[in-house]
């Protein structure tokens, strides 16, 4: 099986400006989860999406938004970019059955910078 | 919100010595998982724990969850160059949102 792939793996943009990402998962996996990840921070929950629906939310600001399509790729977009938004974003893909705790699978990541 | 604290931030060991990375959550956990992240790469799972007081091994690698169900522990005995990366713990009270410590960047000295 194909493991989890995002695009772009590399974004520069400037402040204020919006930028979308994509993650398509694992065949099979219906849950797509996204991760912001700082050196300061570490790994840091955005959102999981299961088939189609926003399930969890982490504690980040309406600018950070999400949606999964029928396919269960999911997309990423954040609104009027800060400079603190620069970082590595991780989708992570699982089944994601209600009550099913499972093992992540990691994309290789896209690393934004914001000038 | 729910915590999840990892110890030490930083690990510096000669290859052949022991490590050990410990997590700690301010709120009883379902399950807890670690995670492999080498250095330029994503984080790659190794494990997952659900019971209290479970231990599991895998070669050198002994991965511990506490009897309340709030901290863990994973040692290496007698680490490898190939060791090298940062070591994630994650933990979960709902079964699909995972709260990420902070991490332990173990480098190993030839």
């Amino acid at each position: 099986k194909a493991g989890v792939t995002q695009t772009p793996r590399y974004l520069i943009k400037t402040r204020g400006q919006q930028v979308t990402l994509s993650c398509s998962p694992i065949s099979g996996h219906r849950s797509v989860s996204w991760y912001q990840q700082t050196p300061g921070q570490g790994l840091q929950f955005l959102f999981e999406y299961f088939s189609e629906t926003q399930r969890n939310k982490g504690n980040f600001p309406g600018r950070f938004s999400g949606r999964q399509f029928s396919n269960s790729r999911s997309e990423m977009n954040v609104s009027t970019l800060e400079l603190g938004d620069s970082a590595l974003y991780l989708c992570a893909s699982s089944l994601g059955g209600q009550g099913y705790t499972d093992t992540q699978y990691f994309g290789p990541g896209t690393r934004l910078t914001v000038l | 919100g729910q915590q999840v604290m990892q110890i030490p931030q930083y690990q510096h060991v000669q290859e052949g010595e022991d490590f050990t990375t410990y997590c700690n959550s301010s709120t009883t956990l379902s399950n807890i998982q670690w995670y492999k992240q080498r250095p330029g790469g994503h984080p790659v799972f190794l494990i997952q724990l659900v019971k209290s007081g479970e231990v599991k091994k895998q070669k050198r690698l002994t991965f511990q969850f506490g009897e309340a169900k709030k901290n863990s522990s994973l040692h290496i005995t007698a680490t490898q160059t190939t060791d090298v990366g940062t070591y994630f713990c994650a933990g979960s009270n709902t079964g699909n949102q995972f709260y990420f410590g902070t991490g332990t960047s173990l480098t190993v000295i030839p």
